[in-house]
Parts: structure tokens; sequence; C-alpha cells
């Protein structure tokens, strides 16, 4: 089955670490997304990816980086410039056409705490 | 800039309740709106959505109209089930922008 496959579930960190989460998608889809998840705050966008090798800066991208050399991958960097690292993160992908007119599929997320 | 407000939550029901979850937005020109429904432990997953204005959305029982007179897109089910217990997120599509944009989310909580 095709699919969104965030991993790992749970990741901990010592403060100063920069650490990576991975994202990866076999729908096929042109564009990737990272939202932070945060109680009561609802998902807001760090970067997103409409193709390969190109990338954009979201509402909170402060802190964080990512690459896109495959269509398949999208890799998250959470720096240790991010002041408040600790959160729910969640991948996202859909069709060219855009989540407009094509759902948003999300990956089961991964939780970082860092302490 | 656009954005989108639902009702802060939690909302706590009995089985077979009538749920209604307010959500309303701002926004220029036409966008399209969605509802989103996060299950515990799981990544968002598309619940409905409307295009245009007088749209209704419809899924499992949900149904949500596109009110563009009062900027709305409120969710309803007539009949909630434990199974519904989730967080729900109401979410905008710009009409020139390539990201959705996401309310605060709503927990529901149904008991039986």
């Amino acid at each position: 089955d095709g699919g969104i496959t965030q991993s790992p579930k749970y990741l901990f960190r010592k403060e100063g670490q920069n650490v990576t989460l991975s994202c990866e998608q076999n729908l096929n889809h042109d564009a990737m997304y990272w939202y932070r998840q945060d109680p009561g705050q609802g998902l807001r966008l760090i970067y997103y990816s409409q193709i390969v090798n190109d990338f954009q800066k979201g509402d909170i991208a402060e802190g964080y980086s990512v690459s896109r050399e495959k269509k398949e991958s999208f890799p998250l960097t959470v720096t240790s410039a991010q002041k408040n690292p600790t959160a729910f993160y969640l991948c996202a992908s859909t069709h060219t056409s855009g989540p407009r007119n094509s759902p948003l599929h999300f990956g089961n997320g991964t939780r970082l705490t860092v302490t | 800039g656009d954005s989108v407000t639902q009702m802060e939550g939690p909302v706590t029901l009995s089985e077979e309740a009538f749920l209604t979850i307010n959500c309303t937005y701002t926004a220029t020109g036409y966008p399209s709106l969605f509802w989103y429904v996060q299950y515990p432990g799981e990544g968002l997953q598309l619940l409905l959505k409307a295009t245009k204005a007088d749209d209704k959305g419809s899924n499992k029982g949900f149904e949500a109209t596109y009110r563009k007179e009062t900027t709305s897109f409120h969710l309803e089910k007539g009949s909630v089930q434990v199974s519904d217990s989730a967080v729900y997120f109401c979410a905008l599509g710009p009409q020139a922008g390539t990201a959705l944009i996401f309310g605060k989310g709503t927990t529901l909580s149904v008991s039986s």
C-alpha cells in the first residue's frame, strides 16, 4: 500500500544537538510539507517543496532546514538554533495540483523531545 | 492574512448526541475549505471538503456547508459514536496559495 513513512516515532536528543527527521513517500507525489503540532496551537507550516531540488519556507522556518534531493524523500533537520524544538512533527504530501484539489496525505508523525 | 478560527475544546458528548464544531475563516478571493481528522497516535486524514460557496461536503455521516455570507464551515453530525473521538481540524486552501492553513483543532470525546 502507498503511504508516507516517518521515522522514528519517538526521538530524544540533548539540547545543542542537531537532529534529522525522516519522511519517505511512495505515492508519487510532487509536493511535500512539514508541519509542527503543539498542544493548543494546531498545525504550523515549517517548510514545503513542490518539486525536487526546490523548497520554500513556511511560517516558522527559523531553526529548521530541509533538503529535497529525491522525489520520495523530504528530511527535516532540527538545528540547535531552534529555541523550542520539543514538539510533534508531521510530514505530508500531495499531487502537483496542490492541497486545494488533492487531499493531503499525512505520516503518523515523529514526537521529538529535547532535554 | 488568511486565517481559520475554530471553537476550542474539548467537546464531550454522549453516544448518539448531535455534534457541531464551529469554524470561521478570513480569506481573500475564493478559498477551498476542509475538515481533517486526527485519531490518537496518527497523522491527519481528510474528512470532507468544499470548493465553492454553498457546496456541502459530507463523509461518514459528517457534513459541512461552505457559507460565504457568514464565512463559516461548521462541522455537524447527527449521531456521534465512540469511534468518532478524535481531534478535528478546519483548514483553508487559499486561492493563491500552495499550502493549507489549519485551525488549532478541536478535541472530541464521545462516551458510551
